[in-house]
């Protein structure tokens, strides 16, 4: 069984710039999570998707960041701009139903300068 | 404010030797409970998970969950030195809108 795909593996921007980061979960996985992991600490959710609808977005900078998952498969995440303070990895993680075991992508790495 | 602490460590044992990571969490509701395993440079890696009260044992790998000190601790039989990663502690609530809230992990070192 293939795992949560990821693309880019890394990226490096200057402030302001846009970036858009993929994601294609497990098949058959409804539930998918963006999580964003700075370095030395925990992931922390971004936004999570069951199917196609938002169910918790609260902890996104919806200023900046935007996240779709139009066909309930593969998912999008864009910062405009980036700030420096994004520089981070961006995980995607899938689950076959909500508060359940939850399976991580190879992330991507971000470096705004 | 949902809240999972963790020992950061460095933990160092001796190849052979039980590793005990610790994990509390501040939210009584938390339902499922979850160990990760995460190499520098890598991905977090899902190596246990508990629901109920006790011991669940896989391998090497032992979860001990009780909820009404709301601790969970995961023990690491005969360490390896492939076993020296950070650990990190996840906890959910079998609620809808409701992801996996981390701790910050504690590293783990063993040594040969």
């Amino acid at each position: 069984e293939a795992g949560v795909a990821q693309s880019p593996r890394y990226k490096i921007i200057e402030k302001r710039q846009s970036v858009a980061f993929w994601c294609n979960p497990i098949s058959g996985h409804a539930t998918l999570y963006w999580y964003q992991q700075i370095l030395g600490q925990g992931p922390k959710l971004l936004i999570q998707f069951q199917n196609n609808g938002v169910v918790d977005d609260s902890q996104l900078p919806k200023d900046r960041f935007s996240a779709e998952r139009l066909k309930g498969v593969d998912s999008t995440l864009k910062i405009q701009p980036a700030k420096l303070e994004d520089s981070a990895v961006y995980l995607c993680a899938s689950s076959q139903r909500v508060a359940g075991e939850q399976y991580f992508g190879p992330g991507t790495r971000l470096t705004v300068t | 404010q949902k809240e999972v602490e963790q020992n950061s460590g460095p933990l160092s044992v001796p190849e052979g030797a039980i590793a005990s990571l610790n994990c509390t969490y501040s939210d009584r509701v938390s339902q499922s409970f979850f160990w990760y395993r995460q190499y520098s440079g890598k991905s977090p890696e899902l190596i246990m998970s508990i629901y109920s009260n006790g011991d669940k044992e896989d391998g090497r790998f032992t979860a001990q969950l009780n909820k009404a000190s709301q601790y969970v601790s995961l023990l690491i039989r005969d360490s390896q030195p492939s076993d020296s990663a950070t650990y990190l502690c996840a906890v959910t609530l079998n609620q809808a809108g409701t992801a996996l809230i981390f701790g910050k992990g504690t590293t783990l070192s063993v040594s040969s």
